[in-house]
């Protein structure tokens, strides 16, 4: 079964910083996708990026990066110049495309608190 | 266009009680999902649905059942409440093209069984 750990349960930064969350996943999958999902204090699910495992080049959305590294099995997010509104919780998640629906497998989160 | 939407949003129940979760979608997805989220956890999948007409089980299915009534809607019912249910609910569509795409969540639902 795949596993998602996200080693940093809390972390902060300043506004405008730049702040690195991490994530390692297993699986024996090749082909397979991945995540990063916010959680705000309105508790919405909403998805800040998403990689293709079979795609060498990194993803990027606005302030929003992820370094993925498939031979270590590592999906970091990278937010730049951070603001308050992206004080939230972050999850990485996993998924194999099985049959006709896709299942997520998350991690357990890391708060991210940005600081003025 | 509404997305995903649950009800209800805050419920409380008695250890014992049954009460069913309401969930519907209006972008025509194929797949539906029910994720339970308790601290320090992330979201587990309780139950899926692939298709109408179609469910299985996910990792946590214990103590909770669901109905695919129809494309729209997918329930979750809990029939005799137990404190270890109380968790925010999460509702989930999505549709299964190559598989990559993207699942669209609802606002949750806090339940708490005391």
């Amino acid at each position: 079964a795949q596993t998602v750990t996200q080693s940093q349960p809390e972390m902060s930064v300043q506004e405008a910083e730049t702040v690195t969350l991490s994530c390692t996943y297993d699986t024996s999958e090749s082909n397979y996708y991945l995540f990063w999902y916010k959680q705000p204090p309105s508790r919405q699910m909403i998805l800040v990026i998403r990689q293709e495992a079979y795609k060498q080049q990194n993803a990027t959305e606005n302030r929003f990066s992820v370094n993925f590294q498939k031979a270590a099995k590592s999906f970091s997010l990278k937010i730049s110049d951070s603001q308050l509104g992206d004080t939230a919780m972050y999850f990485c998640a996993f998924m194999k495309p099985w049959g006709r629906s896709e299942k997520l497998v998350f991690g357990k989160g890391t708060k991210l608190t940005v600081n003025p | 266009n509404a997305g995903v939407t649950q009800t209800p949003k805050f419920q409380v129940l008695k250890t014992g009680q049954s009460m069913t979760l309401q969930c519907a979608q209006d972008m025509n997805h194929n797949s539906m999902y029910w994720y339970r989220q308790d601290p320090g956890m992330g979201l587990r999948l309780i139950y899926y649905s692939a298709s109408e007409g179609t469910t299985d089980k996910g990792e946590v299915p214990n103590g909770y059942n669901v109905s695919r009534l129809n494309k729209r809607e997918f329930s979750l019912r809990l029939e005799s409440a137990a404190p270890s249910q109380t968790s925010v609910y999460f509702c989930a569509s999505s549709e299964w093209t190559s598989g990559s795409d993207e699942q669209y969540f609802g606002p949750g639902t806090r339940l708490t069984v005391t």
